[in-house]
């Protein structure tokens, strides 16, 4: 089955540091989701990248989806303690037809320190 | 406020026991989904509903048994849990249940079983 694995599983930064994940699909990928989690909360969607080589940005965060489209990564420039939670790149095999069946990361939990 | 409401926010049960998790979204969505979330491990989708109809079954155990009443409401009943599946049940809503759609989630469900 597919399988999205996520790189590093864990990241302690300095606050003002940057921070980069990154998301590798055994599958290519139609498309490719980013959610937010913070410590006790639930995931809350970023952003979604769809076209080959695309990148968006949002405010620090930078999203960037593969030529290949099977990786993605997400680069926080100058991280704040409000970065802190666990990241997640979603993804769906565009050989499994419609739906919007998502297949999770592994996740990376960032923690920025003062 | 995310628009997706889960109770209860906790429960504790034993392995005779069934109870019932519940989720409620005031999005005006039609499609709603059920993943699980276990310690070190990624998002597990285990149910997809479009307008009622279940579209989806992760291969979940039958001691696992969704209920979609209407487009609003997603029920997921339990009975006979094993200590395994200890861990936060997440509900998601999303537009429609075709690609490209964010989701949307509930705080979810931390369920322990004794």
């Amino acid at each position: 089955g597919q399988q999205v694995m996520q790189i590093p599983q864990y990241q302690h930064v300095q606050e003002g540091e940057d921070f980069t994940t990154y998301c590798n699909s055994s599958t290519t990928l139609s498309n490719i989701q980013w959610y937010k989690q913070r410590p006790g909360g639930h995931p809350v969607f970023l952003i979604q990248l769809v076209k080959s080589g695309e990148v968006k940005k949002q405010k620090r965060l930078t999203f960037q989806f593969g030529e290949a489209k099977k990786n993605s990564s997400l680069h926080i420039t100058a991280t704040q303690t409000t970065d802190v939670g666990t990241y997640f790149c979603a993804g769906r095999n565009w050989l499994t037809g419609g739906g919007n069946k998502l297949t999770f990361g592994t996740g990376t939990q960032l923690k920025v320190e003062l | 406020e995310t628009g997706v409401t889960q109770t209860p926010r906790h429960l504790v049960m034993g392995m005779t026991n069934k109870k019932s998790l519940k989720c409620e979204q005031h999005l005006g969505h039609n499609a709603m989904y059920w993943y699980k979330q276990s310690a070190k491990k990624p998002l597990e989708l285990m149910f997809v509903y479009s307008l009622e109809e279940r579209v989806e079954n992760n291969s979940v155990p039958s001691r696992f048994s969704p209920e979609c009443p209407n487009s609003s409401h997603l029920f997921l009943h339990l009975h006979t849990l094993q200590p395994e599946d200890s861990a936060l049940y997440l509900c998601a809503s999303s537009r429609t249940q075709g690609e490209n759609q964010p989701q949307h989630f509930g705080d979810g469900t931390r369920l322990s079983i004794l």
